[in-house]
């Protein structure tokens, strides 16, 4: 099946500071979506991008579609710490909904 | 709106003892609902899906299994529970087109000792 390699694993980063991570896949999707877990809950659905090209922005947080349907990024600006969790990309096509492994956050005050 | 239960929240077992986790939507008639397992810092590993009532779909072979008596209630089960059994297990649903993504529950960490 279809696999998505998340980048970075984790990362470890001062307060204030931007955030980017991203998707990558050898297949297109036809949806890309960004979920947030915090500690001891279910991800939670962020960002969905619908369109190739597409860029969505929601608070703090933008996410892009990539142009050959194979990738995704999300960016977090002046990050808070509140933005710790893991961050999940997802790609869905045909009814088939495939995780990345997640990057998890961790934001020094 | 729509809302997903799950329970419940924290669960210690002994190895060898059955496991019973329930999940219910409500809100939305037939959702696919789905069973996730991720294991401590991990990520998401699909266990089960199901499409409509009765109907289930396993992605792993293991030693659980799922039900769906009704059309808004997904089971996960087990007869004999085994240490590797432990996880965080995540009930989700969607609706027929994947296009608006899952729903996750807010998760039932189970400790097997």
């Amino acid at each position: 099946g279809q696999q998505l390699n998340q980048s970075p694993q984790s990362m470890f980063i001062q307060e204030g500071e931007d955030v980017s991570m991203n998707c990558t896949s050898s297949s297109i999707f036809n949806t890309w979506l960004w979920y947030k877990q915090d500690p001891g809950e279910g991800p939670v659905l962020l960002i969905a991008l619908y369109k190739a090209g597409e860029l969505t922005s929601n608070g703090r947080l933008t996410a892009q579609f990539g142009i050959t349907r194979k990738d995704s990024f999300l960016n977090i600006s002046a990050s808070i710490p509140s933005d710790v969790g893991i961050y999940f990309c997802a790609g869905s096509i045909n009814n088939d909904m495939r995780f990345g492994a997640g990057t998890r956050l961790t934001v020094k005050p | 709106s729509q809302t997903i239960h799950q329970w419940p929240a924290t669960l210690v077992q002994p190895v060898g003892s059955p496991l019973s986790l329930e999940c219910t939507v409500e809100g939305t008639s037939n959702p696919n609902l789905y069973w996730y397992r991720q294991a401590a810092g991990r990520g998401l590993q699909l266990l089960f899906y199901s499409v409509g009532i009765g109907q289930i779909s396993s992605e792993v072979p293991q030693n659980l299994s799922a039900s769906r008596p009704q059309d808004r209630q997904f089971i996960l089960s087990s007869k004999k529970l085994l240490l590797s059994d432990s996880g965080f297990y995540l009930c989700a649903w969607s609706r027929g087109v994947l296009n608006y993504g899952y729903t996750f529950g807010s998760g039932t960490r189970l400790t097997v000792v």
